[in-house]
């Protein structure tokens, strides 16, 4: 059964500090996700990551993806507030017919 | 473009009801997966239709159903609703069926509450 486990859980940074989000899964997979969620909102997908290596920026977040190390991770650069949100990571399971989601990093960046 | 269209948007229901959600995919997209979210944690899968069949079932249990249209929307049904059934029910939208570079859509979801 794949597993997807993020670390940490909650996160409370000051705006201008840079701190990274991690995701690790306990399956071969070289697909991964990452969504973000507004208190009562939906999800919006942020990255795309398809392969072994891969790196995505946007805006302040940049996202990677270690298929060996079964690891990604969220770098978020000079924080500000519109960054409070809850980010998941998700992998894609059996050719996509679903993602196992992580439990989600609460983020809240203080001003 | 229309994204991915949830009705209703709110709902509440009694314990022992039965309670049925729906979902309009992206315009071209034909496959459509169904999520609970439980406040405070991730998604987690429901069931997956791909060209009106079903593709994938998560570990729920057999009071939850759903089908698929000709025109591929969806329904989720959910019978016998307990006080646990609470919570975010999201539908999700993907082009094809195991298409790379495409992740799923989500819709803005249905929020069940069960007293």
């Amino acid at each position: 059964e794949l597993k997807v486990e993020q670390n940490p859980l909650f996160l409370s940074m000051q705006e201008g500090k840079n701190y990274t989000i991690y995701c690790n899964y306990s399956t071969t997979s070289d697909r991964l996700y990452w969504y973000r969620q507004d208190p009562g909102k939906s999800l919006e997908s942020l990255f795309v990551l398809l392969s072994n290596g891969a790196v995505k920026q946007e805006g302040r977040l940049m996202a990677s993806l270690d298929t060996k190390a079964r690891l990604s991770t969220l770098h978020i650069t000079a924080a500000v507030h519109d960054l409070s949100a809850t980010y998941f990571c998700a992998v894609d399971m059996d050719y996509g017919q679903n993602f196992v989601f992580g439990p989600g990093t609460r983020l809240s960046v203080l001003p | 473009d229309a994204g991915v269209t949830q009705s209703p948007t709110h709902l509440i229901k009694t314990r022992g009801q039965q309670v049925t959600l729906r979902c309009s995919p992206i315009s071209g997209h034909k496959s459509v997966s169904w999520y609970q979210q439980v406040l405070g944690q991730g998604p987690q899968f429901i069931f997956q239709y791909y060209e009106k069949e079903e593709r994938g079932r998560g570990n729920f249990p057999d009071r939850f159903s759903a089908r698929q249209f000709p025109n591929y929307s969806s329904e989720l049904n959910v019978n016998a609703l307990l006080l646990g059934d609470s919570a975010l029910y999201l539908c999700a939208s993907r082009l094809v069926q195991g298409a790379r570079g495409y992740g799923y859509t989500f819709g803005s979801g249905t929020r069940l509450t069960v007293v």
